[in-house]
């Protein structure tokens, strides 16, 4: 089971918006580390989606954005099209496991 | 243009030791702030992340998996180094190091492809 949870899939149809949640704790996102997504199409490597909790890096389409308060996160993709069927990650930093980062367990988006 | 490339033995026996090793180019690990991170993902999970090299030598580590790992850097070679020992069979999956810099809150931001390690008897 993961630190930081995720729901393990979420659907949507084409154009409709949807949204992962990332819920860690007081030692990792409640205690002010950064969250970055990725996302990681079918048998590729994982991209770099959001960093620093809301940023996109050059490239990513706004569709894609990103937010985080308490000891949560979330990633939101509007207007959702076929390509972005993937699975999703959060990472951040935990200062209970001796400095050392995490991962989410992953969300599966299925576009319908 | 940052790009990672990941090398290393495909196939492995338990209690063997796994060394992989990170070819990079488009930075360099002699320049403030610059890192390369090791992850790795089972077939069908999550991804796990490993440990983490920067400029000035500091390393972190995995709690989990700390008293078997190793980084290293080789800096004139742009190469970064990742020993596993006493692998097992759980060991098993892909193994990808990626670049961290300053740029992007440390993030992850350029991934190698990837290279699959299997370890069995």
């Amino acid at each position: 089971q993961s630190i930081l949870m995720q729901p393990p899939s979420v659907s949507g149809a084409p154009g409709q918006r949807v949204t992962i949640s990332c819920t860690g704790s007081s030692s990792n996102i409640g205690a002010g580390y950064d969250v970055h997504w990725f996302q990681q199409l079918p048998g590729t490597a994982p991209k770099l989606l959001i960093y620093g909790n809301i940023n996109r890096p050059s490239g990513v389409p706004d569709r894609f954005s990103a937010s985080k308060s308490g000891t949560s996160a979330s990633l939101a993709i509007t207007g959702l099209q076929a390509e972005d069927e993937a699975d999703y990650y959060c990472q951040s930093y935990d200062s209970n496991l001796g400095g050392s980062e995490l991962f989410g367990g992953g969300t599966k988006v299925t576009v319908l | 243009q940052i790009t990672l490339k990941e090398s290393g033995p495909t196939l492995l026996k338990p209690t063997q030791t796994l060394t992989l090793t990170c070819t990079f180019s488009g930075f360099s690990l002699t320049s403030n702030g610059e890192g390369v991170g090791w992850i790795r993902q089972p077939p069908g999970q999550a991804l796990e992340w490993l440990a983490v090299i920067y400029w000035n030598d500091d390393k972190e580590y995995s709690s989990s998996l700390k008293t078997r790992l190793t980084i290293s850097k080789d800096t004139p070679k742009n190469q970064v180094v990742l020993t596993l020992t006493n692998m097992e069979p759980v060991d098993t999956g892909t193994y990808y190091c990626a670049h961290r810099g300053p740029y992007n809150n440390y993030a992850m931001d350029v991934w190698g492809q990837g290279t699959t390690v299997s370890v069995s008897s």
